[in-house]
């Protein structure tokens, strides 16, 4: 049973416009949010994240919006670069885990020039 | 400032075996987290250790067993290989348990024939 679930494997953008990824979650404990990015035959990196009582956090180009009645949150990439390239992973915790995070399986994100 | 480095980076081991992966974590941090990764997935939560214990399980048989040395580094180990053991393996280092910002390497991957 997957909790956090990023239905799109992959994403093509113009490079210049705007990346939306995003991320749904069935369980109603989670109360932190985090998004990643990889690149291959590197570790993930974190990229932002949102606790539970905001809505929305930006930092810089990326912008991430919470949704807790729709269980849905997603990442904004305004304006898309070529070296956004890479997978975006969403990744959650629930209250009292210790930050015990939960992935979902990736987006791979592709700008194209 | 060294990042979290991992070794060894590739590895094949048969059926029955067993393996045993290494992890330094970045400078100053003490807490160390073990993931696995397979193909087109996303990351899962094995264990986190802290102040040299296991503080926290994911759902892993007892066929997975770590360790963490006072310096910190910490050793992941897994007997009785199975084929679907196959995967990358990934350490994460935090500083306590206070945020999800993990910083991780950048793998061990295992093949497991």
């Amino acid at each position: 049973d997957q909790q956090v679930k990023q239905n799109s494997p992959s994403l093509s953008v113009q490079e210049g416009r705007i990346s939306i990824l995003n991320c749904d979650y069935t369980n109603s404990m989670f109360d932190y949010f985090l998004w990643y990015k990889k690149y291959p035959a590197e570790g993930p990196t974190f990229l932002i994240s949102i606790s539970s009582i905001k809505d929305k956090n930006e930092d810089g180009r990326f912008t991430v919006f919470l949704n807790k009645s729709a269980k849905h949150l997603s990442l904004h990439i305004v304006p898309s670069q070529p070296g956004d390239s890479a997978v975006y992973f969403c990744a959650a915790s629930e209250v009292g885990s210790n930050y015990q995070l939960i992935w979902g399986a990736g987006t791979k994100l592709i700008i194209k020039p | 400032d060294a990042g979290v480095t991992q070794s060894p980076t590739h590895l094949i081991k048969t059926r029955g075996q067993q393996v045993t992966l290494r992890c330094s974590p970045k400078s100053g941090h003490d807490t160390v987290s073990w993931y696995q990764q397979a193909l087109g997935q996303g990351p899962q939560f094995i264990f986190q250790y802290y102040e040299e214990e296991e503080r926290q399980r994911g759902n892993f048989p007892d066929r997975f067993s770590g360790h963490q040395f006072p310096n910190y580094s910490s050793e992941l180990n897994v007997n009785a290989l199975l084929l679907g053991d196959s995967a990358l393996y990934l350490c994460a280092s935090s500083l306590g348990q206070l945020t999800g910002e993990l910083f991780f390497g950048e793998g061990s991957r295992l093949t497991v024939l």
